[in-house]
């Protein structure tokens, strides 16, 4: 099946600095991936949907200006959080999907805020 | 978007036994998938059924959808220790993609 990766697959980071998560598409081009949030022992949430070439579109609730996301060519995405404060301590999960394919999902990136 | 509901929400059974989740969503759908993950790990996708079918089956993974209940049951037989994850239902109003609205999960632990 297709390969969705992320790096790096976890980072601990003082409050107020920012944190940049990579989500890449190893074997197939996805013009749109998307980027989910999990805390512990909870579901996963979408957060925003990542558009090549355009701007992403964020779900209600979530700061895009706290959340930036960059989806510069067809196999990666980013996820830059920034200011991170520790109540942004989750696990960010990307997905994407070759055409007319279900979502393969990265191994996602568990950030720590101190 | 609102999440659906799965239970139960922790299910305990012994290797051998068959594991039954079910799951409730709210919205109409294009197609609802179920996905598998170990502890702190990603996602693996394990079968996706569509609106106009009522079960499908994987090796030991049965999936029943039911769109005038709005609600779905994953059946896994003869479990195995290595089963032992939480189990999430996801729903795509798309005909492709990962635009997914996922219920709450069930943490199902199988006991050697």
């Amino acid at each position: 099946g297709a390969v969705v990766s992320q790096h790096p697959s976890w980072v601990i980071c003082k409050s107020g600095t920012s944190v940049k998560i990579e989500c890449r598409s190893l074997d197939f081009q996805a013009t749109t991936m998307f980027w989910y949030r999990q805390f512990p022992k909870q579901s996963l949430m979408l957060m925003a949907t990542s558009n090549e070439g355009s701007k992403a579109t964020y779900e209600q609730g979530v700061e895009k200006d706290k959340f930036l996301i960059n989806h510069a060519s067809l196999t990666l995405s980013t996820l830059t959080v920034t200011s991170a404060h520790p109540e942004d301590s989750s696990f960010y999960i990307c997905s994407a999907s070759p055409s007319g394919a279900h979502g393969f999902f990265g191994p996602g990136t568990r950030l720590t805020v101190l | 978007s609102q999440q659906g509901e799965e239970d139960p929400q922790a299910l305990s059974i012994q290797e051998g036994e068959n594991a039954t989740m079910n799951c409730s969503y709210k919205t109409s759908i294009n197609n609802l998938q179920w996905y598998r993950q170990n502890s702190g790990r990603g996602l693996v996708h394990l079968i996706l059924i569509r609106s106009n079918e009522r079960e499908k089956h994987s090796g030991r993974l049965r999936v029943t959808l039911d769109t005038s209940k709005k609600s779905s049951s994953l059946l896994i037989t003869a479990s195995r220790a290595a089963d032992t994850a939480s189990y999430f239902c996801a729903t795509s109003l798309e005909t492709s993609g990962s635009r997914l609205t996922f219920g709450e999960g069930t943490q199902l632990t199988v006991n050697p």
